[in-house]
């Protein structure tokens, strides 16, 4: 399977804790997005890397979120001192260099997180 | 107000109906748009892109009004296996920074 690949599926953890998505893009995209989606929303925008650089991140991005990557390859996104309010579905997407026209985002399944 | 609004429905329809979606966005500066689709549980799909003329694929129908700041989406002859959350999206950005913006999302139920 050559899509997005996300890690783990689902999350549970408990209020204050730290943790720590990773996402695999398609192998040849160089841009990587991080949505994040809670139930009946569309997806909220994060942030998003063009290779290994972060080239704009979302104010909805507190100083408790950090996503890196660091080779321009796989990406992770970690959540320090967890709150309820962070419980959602935690998408990741890539793309082809947009200079082609397409502009098609290939999401991964997400991982749910629930914080108790 | 959110940048992408849509209706968030859900639309219930029988088989075989005709339905449509309607989207706006408050960017002017917004450079393209795009349906896609999600189905429960499930990650979102590209549907389509909407093209200034007005677009087809198949029963799907997509317009783009940029005077208005309007997007719209028209299935026609509704399959059960139609049922799912639409959502629109605007690209926007500058230089090379480029982001999707989504709207909330409508839903729409297929019945037998």
């Amino acid at each position: 399977d050559t899509g997005v690949s996300q890690d783990p599926r689902h999350k549970i953890t408990k209020r204050g804790q730290n943790v720590t998505f990773r996402c695999d893009p398609i192998s040849e995209h160089n841009r990587l997005y991080w949505y994040r989606q809670t139930l009946g929303q569309g997806p909220e925008f994060l942030t998003y890397f063009q290779n290994e650089a972060q080239l704009e991140k979302s104010r909805l991005l507190s100083d408790r979120f950090s996503a890196e990557r660091p080779k321009g390859s796989f990406s992770t996104l970690e959540i320090q001192r967890t709150e309820q309010g962070d419980s959602a579905m935690y998408l990741c997407a890539s793309s082809s260099d947009w200079t082609g026209g397409d502009v098609t985002l290939h999401f991964g399944n997400g991982t749910r997180l629930t914080v108790t | 107000r959110k940048e992408v609004e849509q209706d968030p429905g859900p639309f219930n329809v029988p088989e075989g109906a005709t339905v449509a979606f309607n989207c706006t966005y408050s960017n002017s500066a917004s450079q393209s748009f795009f349906w896609y689709r999600q189905d429960c549980r499930k990650e979102p799909k590209l549907l389509m892109s909407v093209y200034s003329s007005g677009n087809e694929d198949g029963r799907f129908t997509a317009q783009l009004n940029r005077a208005s700041q309007y997007i719209s989406l028209l299935i026609r002859d509704s399959k059960l296996s139609d049922s799912a959350t639409y959502l629109c999206v605007v690209l926007r950005g500058m230089d090379s920074s480029y982001k999707l913006i989504f709207g909330s999302g409508t839903r729409l139920l297929v019945r037998p």
